[in-house]
């Protein structure tokens, strides 16, 4: 098992729609996790960072599952300007393992 | 945004010649790391620092070098570049490093080798 899955998409949704994708890790030892939003040829930026069961800030919602190793991030009211790829990081992990990311276009 | 640049922006050299990539912070963060991106493998750590004269290897190290011997500067060099080092290359800072922590990024290098 990879350090860190996702699935890599592509997701298409229409505006306004709610999607989610899952981020699958392999280290128990992980305690912290981030979501960065990374744009087409733009670095990453920090998203949400989850530190507990998880982490909402406004459409936005990260929910850990500790036992099944995996963090999900959703998103509700799709903009068109949530299209981007979507990376996670559980930490620690070796080698600040990042997961290759999910890309996410949304649609008018 | 966290005050992180990258320089160059942009670079195409030819196989074997030396090249260095500058990551220059304003944050006075402790901990600096260097990452390459390629298509279909993510983000992979090549390098990272923990303070001056103070760095260690990532992931994917061979063929790279690193200095620090300033807080807010970050070098990365490729000794004799190869086509396989053709990537996007960036640098991230972060307080606490060690322990879980937020990480900030540059806006990335793009270097290509012929």
């Amino acid at each position: 098992r990879k350090e860190v899955e996702q699935d890599p998409g592509p997701f298409n949704v229409p505006e306004g729609a709610t999607v989610a994708f899952n981020c699958t890790y392999s280290n128990s030892a992980s305690q912290s996790f981030f979501w960065y939003r990374q744009d087409c040829r733009k670095e990453p930026k920090l998203l949400m960072s989850v530190y507990s069961s998880g982490n909402e800030d406004g459409r936005f919602t990260a929910q850990l599952n500790r036992a099944s190793q995996y963090i999900s991030l959703l998103i509700r009211d799709s903009k068109l300007s949530d299209s981007a790829t979507y990376l996670c990081v559980p930490l620690p992990n070796n080698d600040m393992r990042f997961g290759a990311g999910t890309r996410l276009t949304v649609k008018p | 945004d966290a005050g992180i640049t990258q320089s160059p922006r942009h670079k195409v050299t030819e196989t074997g010649t030396p090249v260095t990539l500058r990551c220059h912070q304003t944050e006075n963060h402790r901990y600096m790391y260097w990452y390459r991106q390629d298509p279909g493998h993510g983000l992979r750590l090549i390098h990272y620092s923990y303070g001056v004269k103070d760095t260690d290897k990532g992931e994917v190290s061979d063929g790279y070098s690193v200095s620090r011997s300033k807080t807010e500067d970050f070098l990365l060099t490729l000794e004799s570049a190869t086509s396989s080092q053709t990537s996007v290359y960036f640098c991230a800072i972060s307080e606490i490093g060690g322990v879980p922590d937020e990480q900030y990024f540059g806006p990335g290098t793009r270097l290509t080798v012929t």
